[in-house]
């Protein structure tokens, strides 16, 4: 496709539960972003990839989140052990140039909801 | 350390008539600025960015915003409204040598018939 794709677009978790949330950036886009958006606020970061490089995971809320993108393409969210606190709509956006314009092209997000 | 404040949660318009909405940053350096869009169900859309070549700049879809240093603004504005602009609207920054942008909490746009 020609954007940012995102699955699944739709997660319920047990509170527990571990999820993986998957983003397919656009073709060759060097740099990778995950971005967390809680209902009613705007997009806060989580980490930043550069290929496959994580140059900055300083966002994570916690150990429980995990993020990778083993060949500089294809990236996974991961959280572990579930919690109410992240429901929310998680953000992937990728870019051409490495990361220092802040011309983002988002995808349209995976809403998760922790019960 | 970088951060930006929209000052309406919601605006509310008439068709055919302007728009503006208003943000205010805060930043130690000179900041790079930006708006994004997002339209329900679509993926957050740049609309314009600042990056200290010129104070006015024109986006897509007939938007601009200026930048005023001695108000620390940067307010986006268009002449006249149409339906489809109804959106969320963030003000957004980004610091030097940072490569992650700060969001502002959003301006959600409602354009009357």
């Amino acid at each position: 496709g020609a954007g940012v794709s995102q699955s699944p677009r739709y997660k319920v978790a047990k509170r527990g539960q571990d999820v993986a949330l998957r983003c397919d950036p656009i073709s060759g886009h060097v740099s990778l972003f995950w971005y967390q958006q809680a209902l009613g606020q705007g997009p806060e970061f989580l980490t930043y990839f550069q290929n496959e490089a994580q140059l900055d995971k300083s966002g994570l809320p916690s150990d429980r989140f995990f993020a990778e993108r083993p060949e500089g393409s294809v990236s996974t969210l991961k959280i572990q052990r579930t919690q109410q606190e992240d429901s929310a709509v998680y953000l992937c956006a990728s870019s051409r140039d490495r990361g220092n314009t802040g011309e983002l092209f988002f995808g349209e997000g995976s809403r998760l909801t922790v019960l | 350390a970088q951060s930006v404040t929209q000052l309406d949660s919601h605006v509310s318009v008439s068709e055919g008539t302007p728009v503006l909405l208003r943000c205010n940053y805060s930043s130690s350096y000179s900041p790079s600025l930006f708006w994004y869009v997002q339209h329900p169900n679509k993926g957050l859309q740049l609309l314009l960015k600042y990056t200290s070549a010129a104070t006015l700049v024109k986006g897509i879809n007939g938007f601009e915003a200026e930048f005023k240093k001695s108000e620390t603004s940067f307010h986006l504005t268009k002449p006249s409204a149409h339906m489809s602009d109804a959106a969320e609207y963030f003000c957004v920054v980004r610091g030097t040598g940072r490569r992650a942008l700060t969001f502002g909490s959003g301006t959600r746009l409602q354009v009357q018939p």
